[in-house]
């Protein structure tokens, strides 16, 4: 079975500090993993996948097919990083659908 | 990137009655649409999965006549909760993938069942 898996509902970290929200899934061959954003009342837009291998706002993802994880690093977490945080997977052939982990709450205090 | 909209933003309906919610696509083509629910600070639940001119793929465990889909274009998918009761009221997402490209999310309507 297809499952995201985010094991902090909520993570709350100083500016400045390092931050790592983990994501673990669990998929019968090579998923494509993302990572979306929620700002405070706005739209989920994606902020990073695993195939671009790409740093946005800071932030990187790296793929360990080992692991089964996707986690979400940035080294200096800033106060605008707050958001809800959502993990999702994307399997082979499955009609583009995406699913998602249960969100992590990233509270950055000043 | 991209633009999704979905209209209302809001909708407060009586029990009993239906409701219907628009996704559409503003400046590119969705060959496929998904329509998501969000509970409050939890994650999104996959409903369903429309194709442009085809029957909508649903989820195990939600109900097709609840939920009606209709993709009739490829700027255009709608989602109609029919005899809507209390426990439908939820936070209902869309978002839209064209040929070759990520998805985008709209930005939710948030039903209210009274």
């Amino acid at each position: 079975a297809q499952r995201v898996t985010q094991p902090e509902k909520l993570l709350s970290v100083f500016k400045g500090a390092p931050v790592e929200l983990k994501c673990n899934y669990s998929y019968s061959g090579s998923p494509e993993l993302f990572w979306y954003v929620q700002y405070s009342r706005q739209r989920l837009q994606l902020l990073l996948r695993h195939i671009s291998r790409e740093s946005i706002k800071g932030f990187t993802a790296d793929l360990n097919k080992g692991e089964t994880s996707f986690h979400l690093k940035k080294p200096f977490a800033q106060e605008e990083d707050s958001a809800m945080y959502y993990c999702a997977l994307r399997g082979y052939n499955q009609g583009g659908k995406l699913i998602f982990g249960q969100g992590t709450e990233l509270s950055v205090k000043p | 990137g991209a633009v999704v909209s979905q209209h209302p933003s809001r909708v407060i309906c009586k029990s009993g009655t239906s409701v219907k919610i628009e996704c559409r696509s503003l400046d590119f083509q969705a060959t496929t649409m998904f329509w998501y629910r969000q509970f409050p600070k939890q994650s999104l639940m996959l409903m369903a999965t429309s194709n442009e001119g085809s029957k909508a793929t649903y989820e195990q465990g939600v109900e097709k006549d609840k939920f009606l889909i209709n993709h009739a274009s490829l700027t255009l998918s709608t989602l109609t909760v029919t005899s809507a009761h209390p426990e439908d009221s939820s936070f209902y997402i869309c978002s839209a993938r064209g040929v070759n490209t990520e998805a985008f999310f709209g930005q939710g309507t948030r039903l209210t069942v009274v």
